[in-house]
């Protein structure tokens, strides 16, 4: 089946570095990735749409400049977070559709969780 | 925005018991998806629902898609230990967009 492959599965880094984060479509193609946060106990939130070849759509609320996403081919969408502060500290999902395919379910990667000290 | 309301938001059973949640929302959705989620892993996907009024089943997962599209639950027969987790609904807006319920965390006792 579709598998969705995130990488690092965990990291730590201190206040004010850079994280980035990798998502990749493992045997299928995604023209569009998913990034989601989930804090301890709660839902996943959506934060935005990655779009192969253009911009990513953010959702209400997040921003743009600290979030930076770049989907450059078909099976990769990477997230980075600059400048990160504790705060940012949570779990981060990415996850996948396959091209092409009507209905088709979105796949979910392993997670991210990311701890800022 | 739009939500999903889930519930219950957490369960205690005996091993062996069945177990019903279920999701409601003001909005129609065109897709419902119910997936588990263990911790420290993402979701995983367990029914998806494209058809109002659908009854799927995976196992011992039943699901059903209401038929005003605005609702759809989850059963589960005879827990068993590997049930453990936290379930969550999810409805899909458009095309693309996934919205998900609070979950309901279930907990089985031997």
């Amino acid at each position: 089946g579709a598998v969705v492959s995130q990488h690092p599965s965990w990291v730590i880094c201190k206040s004010g570095t850079s994280v980035k984060i990798e998502c990749r479509s493992l045997d299928f193609q995604a023209t569009t990735m998913f990034w989601y946060r989930q804090f301890p106990k709660q839902s996943l939130m959506l934060m935005a749409t990655s779009n192969e070849g253009s911009k990513a759509t953010y959702e209400q609320g997040v921003e743009k400049d600290k979030f930076l996403i770049n989907h450059a081919s078909l099976t990769l969408s990477t997230l980075t977070v600059t400048s990160a502060h504790p705060e940012d500290s949570s779990f981060y999902i990415c996850s996948a559709r396959v091209s092409g395919v009507n209905n088709s379910p979105l796949h979910f990667g392993n997670g991210t969780r990311l701890t800022v000290t | 925005g739009q939500q999903l309301n889930q519930s219950p938001q957490s369960m205690f059973i005996q091993e062996g018991e069945d177990v019903s949640m279920n999701c409601t929302s003001s909005s129609i959705f065109n897709t419902w998806l119910w997936y588990k989620q263990d911790p420290g892993e993402g979701p995983v996907l367990l029914i998806a629902l494209y058809k109002a009024g659908e009854l799927t089943s995976n196992g011992r997962l039943t699901a059903q898609f209401g038929i005003t599209r605005k609702d759809s639950f989850l059963n589960i027969s005879a827990s068993i230990p590997s049930d453990v987790g936290i379930y969550f609904c999810a409805g899909l807006l458009g095309a693309q967009k996934l919205v998900f319920g609070q979950g309901t965390r279930l907990t089985i006792n031997p």
